[in-house]
């Protein structure tokens, strides 16, 4: 079964405006964890932000922040001030509870192509 | 600091062929994974290292993969006797093996079969 659901494959925002990419995520899990990464047209992943499923606080970093909504198990990545730059496919991901064959190995989702237009 | 890196970058290489791919992660990361990223799969985890030892191959797609990592660090995956499914991005990614540790991720090796 799909542990991480990426709903939209593609988006498009104007310069300067926010957008918001969903994930939805399946787990019985309690410990997990939740993790954003872009990867632009070179094809590097770069991570950026993480969410930890006992964080009380919505975690952000700079002009990405993470809307956790743990009854609903959404994950959902909010973009503020968006700049062409931010122009890539952005997966979210999560790590379960450490298992001692896999580690933290991370389940993606198919990804959402973003499209940042002038 | 130096980030993780693959090599060789691209590799194209014929049906029947073995090829040899390897991750070079950032120095202290104890545990190491590998993923295949193609079309129709998405990215998909193929094995993991916790210092040397792979405690579970069972990721691994055939039994034409393998994977070793010695002294702790360069970690090579093998695939013998290519097939065309074989074709996609192999990303080699380090990480320290605290939960909320982010896993770097290398440039990876884009393998056609052809």
């Amino acid at each position: 079964a799909q542990k991480i659901t990426q709903t939209q494959p593609g988006m498009f925002v104007q310069e300067k405006e926010a957008v918001t990419l969903d994930c939805t995520y399946d787990t019985s899990d309690q410990s997990y964890g939740l993790f954003w990464y872009k990867q632009p047209s070179s094809g590097e992943m770069i991570f950026l932000i993480y969410q930890g499923s006992y964080d009380e606080q919505n975690a952000t970093e700079g002009r990405y922040s993470l809307n956790f909504q743990k009854a609903r198990k959404s994950a959902n990545l909010v973009i503020s001030a968006s700049q062409l730059g931010d122009s890539a496919m952005y997966f979210c991901a999560m790590r379960e509870a450490s298992n001692s064959n896999s580690g933290y190995a991370l389940n993606f989702g198919k990804g959402t192509s973003l499209l940042v237009t002038p | 600091g130096a980030g993780v890196s693959q090599s060789p970058s691209n590799k194209v290489t014929e049906k029947g062929k073995d090829v040899e791919l390897r991750c070079d992660p950032i120095s202290g990361h104890t545990a190491l994974y590998w993923y295949r990223q193609s079309l129709g799969q998405g990215l998909e985890f193929l094995i993991y290292f916790q210092g040397n030892s792979a405690p579970d191959k069972s990721g691994l797609p055939s039994d034409r993969f393998s994977a070793e990592r010695t002294g702790g660090s360069v970690s090579t995956l093998t695939i013998q006797r290519t097939q065309q499914e074989d074709s996609a991005v192999y990303l080699c990614a380090s990480s320290f093996i605290n939960p909320g540790d982010e896993q770097y991720f290398g440039p990876g090796t884009r393998l056609t079969v052809t």
